[in-house]
């Protein structure tokens, strides 16, 4: 069945440190991926999607590039914030588009 | 504000009350989810609506019973929980899931209700 597999966490960081949250996925086809990223008290929000091999997503300096042959996708960013703490999740979309597996969440701290 | 919105925010209640959960989205979407969200467990989608009709119930118990009475109003009605059915209840909602489209099969999720079973 389709599945998503990511890091556990919880990541610390520090300021302007790199981030890499990795995400692997069952390869049923060719899934619609999505990085979502959960602020503390509300709910996900849509970071980044990709829909085909070697596509790269991108938003707010984040990027996430589509690699078939890994079956991964996983999220970077060069210089991490204080203010991009929150629980991050990878998500395939299922081949009828009607629904999202989502991988168990990887929750990032960044420290001043 | 991502056009869906969820009411209320929290709710407490007994093992033997009745409550509902209302979630409405602004965004002219066609599908409505409900998920739960629990601690240390991965996000679990528990009914899908597509135009009013439910195409999906992935096996949740009868004292969840969900509700669309349009395609902008979507409820879960919740009667006899457990404690263990405490968790962050979120809505979505997409444009049309049917289509290969991605842009209509991206879902836009509510801020949840946290509930907590006494």
């Amino acid at each position: 069945g389709n599945s998503v597999t990511q890091m556990e966490g919880p990541v610390t960081l520090s300021e302007e440190a790199f981030l890499t949250i990795n995400c692997t996925y069952t390869a049923t086809g060719y899934p619609s991926l999505f990085w979502y990223v959960q602020y503390p008290g509300e709910g996900l929000q849509l970071l980044l999607k990709a829909t085909k091999a070697d596509d790269k997503g991108s938003n707010k300096g984040f990027e996430a590039t589509y690699r078939k042959e890994t079956t991964s996708f996983h999220l970077e960013k060069g210089s991490v914030q204080v203010s991009d703490s929150a629980v991050y999740f990878c998500a395939r979309l299922n081949n009828a588009g009607n629904m999202l597996t989502f991988g168990g969440g990887t929750r990032l701290m960044v420290k001043p | 504000e991502t056009g869906v919105t969820q009411t209320p925010r929290h709710l407490v209640m007994g093992m033997t009350n009745k409550k509902s959960l209302k979630c409405e989205q602004h965004l002219g979407h066609n599908a409505m989810y409900w998920y739960k969200q629990s601690a240390k467990k991965p996000l679990e989608l528990m009914f899908v609506y597509n135009f009013k009709e439910q195409t999906e119930n992935n096996s949740v118990p009868s004292r969840f019973s969900p509700e669309c009475p349009n395609s902008s109003h979507l409820f879960l009605h919740l009667h006899t929980l457990q404690p263990e059915d405490s968790a962050l209840y979120l809505c979505a909602s997409s444009q049309d899931p049917w289509t290969g489209i991605l842009a209509k099969n991206i879902q836009y999720f509510g801020a949840g209700t946290r509930l907590s079973v006494l």
